[in-house]
């Protein structure tokens, strides 16, 4: 079975130093995967995706995120915080027999001054 | 180019009563997903409408059903609500099943009292 855990439920970090969220999947197969945010009081926007291509992909808003086939991950990061990247960050794994996307429990993103 | 637009915004309902929520998809898109968001959760699929069916399922009782429109728009409805139906519903629409770009609405926050 496919699935998805976000490691952290909460992040701190302070403007300017880089961010890490850690997101670990299972899948029998080559998975696909994405990054979205959520913003209070908006929709959840694709951050970006991974769909066996390069393993090192880039998203939007100065976000990548690197496939590790070896240790089943796929940790978002970014070099420099911003204030307004304060938001929640979703994991997700899409399902090969359905295309059904898995979503992990999310990780909330917090930018001190 | 408006992107996906759910209403109401925000609905009150009584236990045991039931509702409709309404979902506009991005201009172009064919396909409307449904999703619950539990507080401090991440989404959980609901169902996926194409060409006026349904076409997937996920985990949930048949008193969540579902209807989409010639014009690609969709409806969810929920019969007997239960306090736990409490949850924002979020929409998002995508081309011809292919999820690997959904768009979506800034939900329907539901509470059930």
């Amino acid at each position: 079975a496919q699935s998805v855990t976000q490691l952290d439920s909460h992040v701190s970090v302070s403007e300017g130093t880089p961010v890490l969220l850690r997101c670990n999947y299972s899948s029998s197969y080559s998975p696909s995967l994405f990054w979205y945010v959520q913003h209070p009081n908006k929709g959840l926007q694709l951050l970006l995706k991974y769909t066996s291509a390069a393993t090192l992909v880039k998203g939007i808003n100065g976000f990548e995120a690197e496939f590790k086939k070896s240790e089943t991950s796929f940790h978002l990061t970014k070099p420099s915080a911003h204030m307004s990247d304060a938001a929640e960050y979703f994991c997700v794994v899409r399902l090969d027999s359905n295309y059904q996307l898995i979503w992990g429990a999310g990780t909330k993103l917090i930018i001190k001054p | 180019d408006a992107g996906v637009t759910q209403s109401p915004t925000h609905l009150i309902k009584t236990r045991g009563q039931q509702v409709t929520l309404r979902c506009s998809p991005k201009s172009g898109h064919d396909t409307v997903s449904w999703y619950q968001q539990a507080l401090g959760q991440g989404p959980q699929f609901i169902f996926q409408y194409y060409e006026e069916e349904e076409r997937q399922r996920g985990n949930f009782p048949d008193r969540f059903s579902g209807h989409q429109f010639p014009n690609y728009s969709s409806e969810l409805n929920v019969n007997a609500l239960l306090l736990g139906d409490s949850a924002l519903y979020l929409c998002a629409s995508s081309q011809r099943l292919a999820i690997y770009e959904q768009y979506f609405g800034p939900g329907t926050r539901l509470t059930v009292t």
